[in-house]
């Protein structure tokens, strides 16, 4: 497709409970983002991968998240045993890795845990 | 890791000019970048400049790139109710690092 897609757009689930959120980014990027945003607030980043080099995890809040991503395409999040302070707008973006290394970003997925 | 911070807030007239500000801590940032995350729509890129510029104008966008103080700042001339947004300042460091975002400064504009 022409820009960074996210499935679902919203996920509703039961507290404890685990959830995989998917990011197709724009083909041909080597760098690919993980954000987290609370409402009312800013981007807090999770986890970063750039082609083949080993991801930054820094941005993980806990064990109960991580991703993966398979080659330079496809990324999944997954949370483990959700808590409802999870609850937040998932945004993905891809960027091409360059020396202007614009982001795109996909339209994220509102996940709720009730 | 790099730190960047934003005030949260911004109030402004409409007609009035406004300056959101930016500080980061990684001297060895290349581009930075500016952000705009419209009411209920994804971030799109503003506007850049790349480390050895102390000023890029781009129409009614000024963005001023102090490299000794870490600050940067972006100024909107004329701003309209349209610009209501945040703002997210992120500066990318050397190489391939990651782009750190700041905290969003939320622009009101009041008409």
């Amino acid at each position: 497709g022409a820009g960074v897609s996210q499935s679902p757009s919203n996920k509703v689930t039961e507290k404890g409970k685990d959830v995989e959120l998917r990011c197709d980014p724009i083909s041909g990027h080597t760098a690919l983002y993980w954000y987290r945003q609370r409402l009312g607030q800013g981007l807090e980043f999770l986890i970063y991968f750039q082609g083949n080099s080993a991801p930054d995890k820094s941005g993980l809040p806990s064990d109960r998240f991580s991703a993966e991503r398979t080659g330079e395409s496809v990324s999944t999040l997954t949370i483990q045993r959700t808590q409802q302070e999870d609850s937040a707008v998932y945004l993905c973006a891809s960027s091409p890795g360059t020396r202007v290394d614009r982001q795109f970003f996909g339209p994220g997925t509102r996940l709720t845990v009730l | 890791g790099e730190d960047v911070e934003q005030s949260l807030f911004l109030s402004v007239r409409e007609g009035d000019s406004s300056v959101i500000n930016c500080t980061y801590t990684d001297s060895s940032s290349t581009y930075l970048y500016w952000y705009k995350q419209e009411p209920g729509a994804g971030l799109q890129l503003l506007t850049y400049i790349f480390s050895n510029m102390d000023m890029k104008q781009d129409q009614r966008l000024t963005v001023l790139l102090n490299k000794k103080d870490k600050h940067l700042s972006l100024r909107i001339a004329d701003t309209q109710t349209g610009d209501s947004a945040i703002y997210f300042c992120a500066p990318r460091g050397g190489g391939y690092q990651k782009v750190t975002f700041g905290t969003g400064t939320k622009l009101q504009v009041i008409p």
